[in-house]
């Protein structure tokens, strides 16, 4: 069964600076993997996904994702961010062939500081 | 537009008392899913549904019941045996449980007790 962790809890960043959101996960098969963002009382939105093709994967908002699969890991990252980032985002994994659908991280709140 | 529509956003319960919690969409995705948050847990798992007339216990499923006798409704009842559900709930769905399908996400209950 598939695990995903998020090491950083939070994550305070000032305005314009660069962020990289930590997101490692555990299989033993090949894995799609999944970004959501969640903004305070909502629900969650999907950001960005891996399914296949080119590791690189790019938001409409300016993040980006790279699927490293030696270092089982699918990082984060904005170059220059916006107090309208501040949000919760969570990492999900699912394998493929797999019967246990998504499995998600525990979120990581990023908090942007003017 | 298609989504997901949860209700009532906030809902109160008193001591003893079974409290239903609605989501309808109209995706035409045949999984439907309960999810339970709360800060800094992430995610936790309580029901999950793949077709119409079946669905099976998540995670903490304790203290909760389902019905899905509509493709489109997976509502979510928090029975007097949940000592402690004061929560925010989400509600999501895809077209399948399993592989590269993104889950798609209501915009919460938030439930509390009186």
């Amino acid at each position: 069964a598939q695990s995903v962790t998020q090491l950083d809890s939070q994550v305070p960043v000032f305005e314009e600076a660069p962020v990289e959101l930590r997101c490692n996960y555990s299989s033993s098969v090949s894995v799609y993997l999944f970004w959501y963002v969640q903004y305070p009382n909502q629900g969650l939105q999907l950001l960005l996904k891996y399914l296949s093709g080119s590791t690189l994967v790019e938001s409409i908002n300016g993040f980006e994702a790279e699927f490293n699969k030696s270092q089982t890991s699918f990082h984060l990252r904005k170059p220059s961010v916006h107090i309208s980032d501040t949000a919760e985002y969570f990492c999900a994994v699912s394998e493929e062939g797999g019967a246990d659908g998504l499995t998600f991280g525990k979120g990581t709140h990023l908090i942007i500081q003017p | 537009d298609g989504g997901i529509t949860q209700s009532p956003k906030y809902l109160f319960r008193k001591e003893g008392q079974n409290v239903t919690l609605s989501c309808e969409q109209n995706l035409n995705h045949d999984a439907m899913y309960w999810y339970r948050q709360d800060p800094g847990q992430g995610l936790r798992l309580i029901y999950y549904s793949q077709i119409v007339n079946d669905f099976q216990k998540g995670d903490i499923a304790e203290g909760y019941s389902v019905s899905r006798e509509k493709k489109e409704s997976f509502p979510l009842t928090v029975t007097s045996a949940q000592k402690n559900p004061t929560a925010f709930y989400l509600c999501a769905s895809s077209r399948l449980r399993q592989g590269n399908q993104p889950q798609h996400f209501g915009d919460g209950t938030r439930l509390s007790i009186l």
